[in-house]
């Protein structure tokens, strides 16, 4: 596609359930980076890739957070037992180079924690 | 760490003003700074990118500036539209890992027709 394409747009989820999140960067693009904004607050970043490899998952708050990107194109954000506190939106992005250089959001996951 | 605050939260002005959007930042040892909008429900697109060297960008009424040296950015819309109602972020890409993007709350403007 044109654009950073994520998926599923809208999930609800119960406390403590699991839940995956799906991110299509641009077609190319080696940098993919996760995001999670809280209501009313800027992006927070959760992790980072280039190609198939993590080099920084600095930003993920707990161990139930977990992202994936095995074959350098598609990426999965999974979070497990999820708690009221995980509900945000999730943004990914991807970039032909860095997160300095042009980069283009999804327009996210939205989740909500019941 | 990089704090990146954004003055005002909200902003509401008639069709037609000029307006100017703050943005400041703790740590001058930045790559660039860019300025996104964002739709409610959509994602972010870049508007303009200023590498820490530059002083100023200009896309048709927008202009942004940078002063790196007291950590402050300013985004200059000209001539106001109900269009450009949205809200505005700055983020700041740190100098020594062109990953490190950093974010502020944004502001939230509304243009009146």
């Amino acid at each position: 596609g044109a654009g950073v394409s994520q998926s599923p747009r809208y999930k609800v989820a119960k406390r403590g359930q699991d839940v995956a999140l799906r991110c299509d960067p641009i077609s190319g693009h080696v940098s993919l980076f996760w995001y999670q904004q809280a209501l009313g607050q800027g992006p927070e970043f959760l992790t980072y890739f280039q190609n198939e490899a993590q080099l920084d998952k600095s930003g993920l708050p707990s161990d139930r957070f977990f992202a994936e990107r095995p074959e350098g194109s598609v990426s999965t954000l999974k979070i497990q037992r999820t708690q009221q506190e995980d509900s945000a939106v999730y943004l990914c992005a991807s970039s032909y180079g860095t997160a300095g250089n042009t980069i283009y959001f999804g327009e996210g996951s939205w989740l909500t924690v019941v | 760490k990089q704090e990146v605050t954004q003055i005002p939260a909200a902003l509401s002005v008639p069709e037609g003003e000029n307006l100017v959007l703050n943005c400041s930042f703790t740590d001058s040892a930045i790559y660039n700074l860019q300025w996104f909008r964002q739709d409610p429900g959509k994602g972010l697109t870049s508007l303009l990118l200023i590498q820490s060297s530059q002083r100023e960008q200009t896309s048709g009424r927008l202009n942004a500036s940078l002063d790196k040296s007291s950590g402050r950015s300013t985004l200059y819309i000209a001539a106001s539209q109900p269009g450009d109602s949205a809200t505005y972020l700055c983020a700041v890409t740190d100098r020594d890992n062109n990953n490190d993007m950093r974010f502020g709350a944004g502001t939230r403007l509304t243009v009146k027709p």
